[in-house]
């Protein structure tokens, strides 16, 4: 089956760029998009098809493909983006898959 | 604005079986997919399956193939997700999430707020 892979955790000062990465076989020829995922909360999308960010989302949050992978950025973080960010893309099959999120840390 | 509201928090015994309900509302639900995701205590998201709003098609994660069901209900916009043969493993908080196509792909849009299922003896 079809994986996506994250690093487990980013760390970022307040105000300085964060770059989450996904990684997957043949990922530049599919479409990726970045879901925020707070305790509590249900996630909500931050970047779908691997650059356009939904209306509502700040202009902090953007997306880039290369290759085999995905980044999401966000710059100027704030404290309130302190959250787990997961990748998700769909496979061959029309299944989707999520990489194993990353918690950002805004310290 | 689009609304998914997912029935309620269910405790259940190992070997039960679970159903939970996701209400959609103020969009025409038949042009669109349901999906179902979990999120088990501690762990990441983890995509369950689809279904078609307009004709019951589906597509199951492989790893639920054969103990979970989708189902809707277009004259109450609902979609439902069973599982059966429940084991501890399963606690976790199940979502819905519609489809939004867009081009040759698509993305969860909205969600619903959550439903925990917890299974314990």
């Amino acid at each position: 089956s079809y994986e996506l892979t994250q690093s487990p955790s980013v760390s970022v000062s307040p105000g300085q760029t964060a770059s989450i990465t996904c990684s997957g076989g043949k990922l530049g020829d599919k479409y990726v998009c970045w879901y925020q995922k707070k305790p509590g909360q249900s996630p909500v999308v931050v970047i779908y098809h691997d650059t356009k960010r939904p209306s509502g989302i700040p202009e902090r949050f953007s997306g880039s493909s290369s290759g085999n992978t995905a980044t999401l950025t966000i710059s100027g973080t704030q404290p309130m983006d302190e959250a787990d960010y997961y990748c998700q893309a769909w496979d061959s099959s029309s299944a989707s898959v999520f990489g194993g999120g990353t918690k950002l840390t805004v310290l | 604005q689009v609304h998914l509201v997912q029935s309620g928090a269910e405790v259940k015994r190992p070997g039960a079986s679970v159903k939970v309900s996701c209400r959609a509302s103020n969009y025409s639900f038949p042009i669109f997919g349901m999906n179902w995701v979990r999120q088990a205590p501690g762990q990441g998201l983890e995509w369950m399956g689809w279904i078609s709003g307009y004709n019951g098609n589906t597509n199951y994660a492989q790893k639920f193939q054969g103990r979970v069901t989708m189902t809707t209900d277009t004259s109450t916009s609902t979609a439902y997700m069973e599982m059966r043969s429940l084991r501890s493993d399963d606690t976790a908080v199940y979502y819905c999430a519609r489809t939004k196509y867009y081009e040759s792909s698509g993305y969860f849009d909205y969600w619903g707020q959550g439903t925990l299922v917890t299974v314990s003896s």
